[in-house]
Parts: structure tokens; C-alpha cells; sequence
């Protein structure tokens, strides 16, 4: 089945403590992103990638790190977490082309005491 | 800079009352516009791509449609599985790259009442 799997599905941590949030896609696809979703705001882009070794910040990149060292696998990476960072996390991706949909997720929901 | 705004927040309706979504956007470089559906616990599902103004698409009891500010989804008859999230999100031109930038609105909550 093509799915893009995202690991943990919830996460309580506390502020300072690293933690990594993995996102496989089984679909070749080169583009892939990271969104962070708030009541009120909708889903903002954190990072993205275009293919492997290559990404690029979104609109809110601040305090968050992501790697592309092979096509599948997209980990999100809070080197500090701070309660600011509380939120439901998505990870997507999609081939290339301007008009093809991106394929979610389903969420991964962190709350940083 | 880039809007897109969704109206309204949220939308009760009884099964069979048809009605319409909003999403409104002052963009520039827009190159398409999607529609997705996100259920409770659930990443978005794609629903629909707009390319240009004046399209429409239909899905079973949805269908879309765009101008050159803003985009509508109807919801003919609806039934209580329609109950989600909407959600809309215009495709912008990212520097001339063949992926582009999504730019999503903040969502209508529909709850449609048996």
C-alpha cells in the first residue's frame, strides 16, 4: 500500500530534551515536507526537500533541523524543544511536477512541557 | 504577502442541506489551487486540483470551482460521512522549480447532523 508512515504518532517530552520524529514514504517520490499544524493557523511548511542531500527552509524553520540522506526517509529534528513547539506534525510528499498532490501522513502530535 | 483565508470556520448542516465553502486568497504567482479533506486523527486526503479560473471538478456530492480571487466548494445533499475538516491551498511558482509551494488556509469544520 502506498503510505507515508510517521513515527511516534504522540509524543509528550519535556523542554531541552532532542527528540527525532522519522517520516518514510514507500512511493520513490523526490519531494517530501514537513508541516506543523495550529488551531487558527492551518499548516505552515517547516522544511522541504527536493530530492536527497538537498532541502530548503519553509516559512517557519526556527528551532527545527531535517536531513535527506536517502529517498525514502525525511526525520525532523528538534534539538531543543521548547512548549512553543507543541503542535500536530505532518509529513508529505510528492513526485515531480507542479501539479501533482502531496500525499500526508497521519500526524504526529508532540506536546512539549 | 501571500493570504488565503477560509470562511466560514465552521458550518453545522442537516443531512440534505446543501451550502458552499470559501476560500478567498490574495496570491501572487498562483499556478493552481487544491482542495483536500481531513478527518479526526488524519492527514489531509487530496480531493481536487484547479488550474485555472472558470474550471470546476466534481467528486460524488462535492464540487469545486475558482475565479481569480477565490475558490467555492459546494456541498450538494450533504450525508453525516461528509463531517471533516476542509481544507484549501493555493499552489504558488517557487522559484521556477517543478515542485511549486503549497500555502494552505486555516480550514472550514464541517458538521453535517443526521
Amino acid at each position: 500500500e502506498a503510505q507515508v508512515t510517521q513515527n511516534p504518532r504522540y509524543l509528550i517530552t519535556v523542554t531541552g530534551k532532542k527528540l527525532t520524529v522519522t517520516c518514510s514514504q514507500n512511493m520513490n517520490h523526490e519531494y517530501m515536507s514537513w508541516y506543523r499544524q495550529d488551531p487558527g493557523l492551518g499548516l505552515r511548511q517547516i522544511y522541504y526537500s527536493m530530492n536527497v542531500e538537498v532541502t530548503d527552509k519553509g516559512d517557519v524553520p526556527e528551532g527545527y533541523k531535517v536531513s535527506r540522506k536517502e529517498k525514502r526517509n525525511f526525520p525532523l529534528i528538534l534539538e531543543s524543544p521548547s512548549p512553543n513547539q507543541t503542535s500536530l506534525y505532518f509529513c508529505a510528499s510528492k513526485r515531480e511536477g507542479l501539479y501533482n498532490e502531496q500525499f500526508f501522513g497521519p500526524g504526529t502530535r508532540l506536546t512539549v512541557l | 504577502e501571500d493570504q488565503v483565508t477560509q470562511s466560514p470556520e465552521a458550518l453545522r448542516l442537516q443531512e440534505g442541506e446543501s451550502s458552499s465553502l470559501n476560500c478567498s486568497y490574495t496570491v501572487s504567482g498562483l499556478r493552481g489551487l487544491f482542495w483536500y479533506r481531513q478527518d479526526p486523527g488524519k492527514g489531509p486526503e487530496f480531493l481536487f486540483t484547479l488550474y485555472s479560473a472558470g474550471e470546476e471538478k466534481e467528486k460524488e456530492r462535492l464540487k469545486a470551482t475558482l475565479t481569480k480571487k477565490e475558490s467555492f466548494l459546494h456541498i450538494t445533499a450533504p450525508k453525516p460521512e461528509d463531517s471533516a475538516t476542509y481544507l484549501c491551498a493555493v499552489l504558488l511558482n517557487a522559484g521556477g522549480t517543478s515542485y511549486g509551494k503549497l500555502t494552505f488556509g486555516q480550514g472550514t469544520i464541517l458538521t453535517v447532523h443526521p
